[in-house]
């Protein structure tokens, strides 16, 4: 099946720094990518939606300076997470989804702690 | 906006039980797929369904779209400690443009 790999796994930063997370899809090409919150035992929460080459598309209430999303190639995108603070602590999420499949594929996630 | 709901949230059952998790859509659907999500793992893509009533198994699994499109359903048979996790349906609406994930429902199973 279809890989997608998120880097880094875990992170913890100090309150007011930028944390970057990678995003790549390992054999596929993958034209959408998302990104989702977790928060435990809670669903997925959807953050963005990016397309290669494009701006990404926020979701109500997710705040996109906050929130940087790059999907500069057809195999990675890139979560920054700028002045982080403690509420940003999660589980973050991505998947890929190539062509004109609907099926997304995971990554497995990293977990933010933010002190 | 889209709505997907999904029930119970929670279901414990003793091994070689059956479990049936259900989801409901507020709009029609393109179609629907069905995740695992193992604890502290990962979302894993299990199965799509686009058909009108569209059944499809996979060894003890069992899902199924409704007529409408707006409803689906996952069973499993004889359950067995493999089976824990949390299983999201992922409904997908062509004029949103996107899939909107229900809250999943979380099986246990007591050997």
């Amino acid at each position: 099946g279809a890989v997608v790999s998120q880097h880094p796994s875990r992170v913890i930063c100090k309150s007011g720094t930028s944390v970057k997370i990678e995003c790549r899809s390992l054999d596929f090409q993958a034209t959408t990518m998302f990104w989702y919150r977790q928060f435990p035992k809670k669903s997925l929460m959807l953050m963005a939606t990016s397309n290669e080459g494009s701006k990404a598309t926020y979701e109500q209430g997710v705040e996109k300076d906050k929130f940087l999303i790059n999907h500069a190639s057809l195999t990675l995108s890139t979560l920054t997470v700028t002045s982080a603070h403690p509420e940003d602590s999660s589980f973050y999420i991505c998947s890929a989804r190539g062509g004109q499949q609907y099926e997304q594929y995971f990554g497995p996630g990293t977990r933010l702690t933010v002190t | 906006g889209q709505q997907v709901m999904q029930i119970p949230q929670y279901q414990h059952v003793q091994e070689g039980e059956d479990f049936t998790t259900y989801c409901n859509s507020s709009t029609t659907l393109s179609n629907i797929q069905w995740y695992k999500q193992r604890p502290g793992g990962h979302p894993v893509f299990l199965i799509q369904l686009v058909k009108s009533g569209e059944v499809k198994k996979q060894k003890r699994l069992t899902f199924q779209f409704g007529e409408a499109k707006k409803n689906s359903s996952l069973h499993i048979t004889a359950t067995q400690t493999t089976d824990v996790g949390t299983y999201f349906c992922a409904g997908h609406n062509t004029n949103a443009g996107k899939s909107t994930f229900g809250d999943g429902t979380t099986l246990t199973v007591k050997p």
